[in-house]
């Protein structure tokens, strides 16, 4: 298994172009997340989807939008990219249901808004 | 509101000496804590979690703790060794939902 994979690892936008982050699972996991980890920010989580079909926002949500259409894929997009959406974004999974559920991080993708 | 407080950015430790990293949170309605280690462009990995019915668990040479009355805990690794060196984040979670907290993190260098 893969695990979690997330593409591209790294990539620079200029200021309102638009651009998706690609997230895929292999572990056959009903809930994906999507955080930024900032400097002394901690990650903070930007949107999650329960079940194919089912999203909701997170803590940071504003200027992202999701979809989830099947079980594997959780793409992240960004809109209009500001210097703000600078940042470094990790696609997280686990099998949901709540509880004490490990969720299990990709390699994350390093985001530049110039 | 910060929750979740990870109040030293680093820390510095020799090897074989043992790490402390801490980790304080605000709610008391928190249901269980996790740790997690991160290497540079890496993701965050699972190190070690412990439910709020317990005070310690341990995992070969990493234990964590909680006080629940001081809504700390903190995270004991022993012997250190360079490999540790890395990010720990502190994560708390609710019961029955799949929402975690982090906390800042705390960057712990093990030297020889």
């Amino acid at each position: 298994n893969a695990g979690v994979t997330q593409t591209p690892k790294f990539h620079i936008l200029k200021t309102g172009q638009s651009m998706t982050l690609q997230c895929a699972q292999d572990m056959n996991h009903g809930y994906l997340s999507w955080y930024r980890q900032d400097p002394g920010m901690g990650l903070r989580r930007i949107h999650y989807s329960v079940a194919a079909g089912i999203t909701d926002k997170g803590e940071v949500p504003d200027g992202y939008n999701v979809s989830r259409s099947n079980t594997e894929d959780f793409p992240l997009r960004l809109e209009s990219a500001a210097p703000s959406q600078t940042s470094v974004y990790f696609c997280a999974s686990s099998r949901g249901g709540g509880g004490p559920d490990t969720q299990y991080f990709g390699p994350g993708t390093r985001l530049t808004v110039l | 509101d910060q929750q979740v407080k990870q109040n030293s950015p680093s820390l510095s430790v020799q090897e074989g000496r043992i790490s402390i990293l801490n980790c304080d949170y605000t709610n008391s309605m928190f249901d269980y804590f996790l740790w997690y280690k991160k290497y540079p462009a890496e993701g965050p990995t699972f190190l070690i979690s412990i439910s709020s019915i317990k005070d310690k668990n341990e995992d070969g040479r990493f234990t964590v703790f909680l006080n629940k009355s001081a809504k700390h805990l903190s995270l004991h690794i022993v012997p250190s060794q360079p490999g540790d060196s890395a990010v720990y984040f502190c994560a708390a979670s609710f019961y029955n939902t799949d929402k975690l907290i982090f906390g800042t993190g705390t960057r712990l260098q093990v030297f020889p």
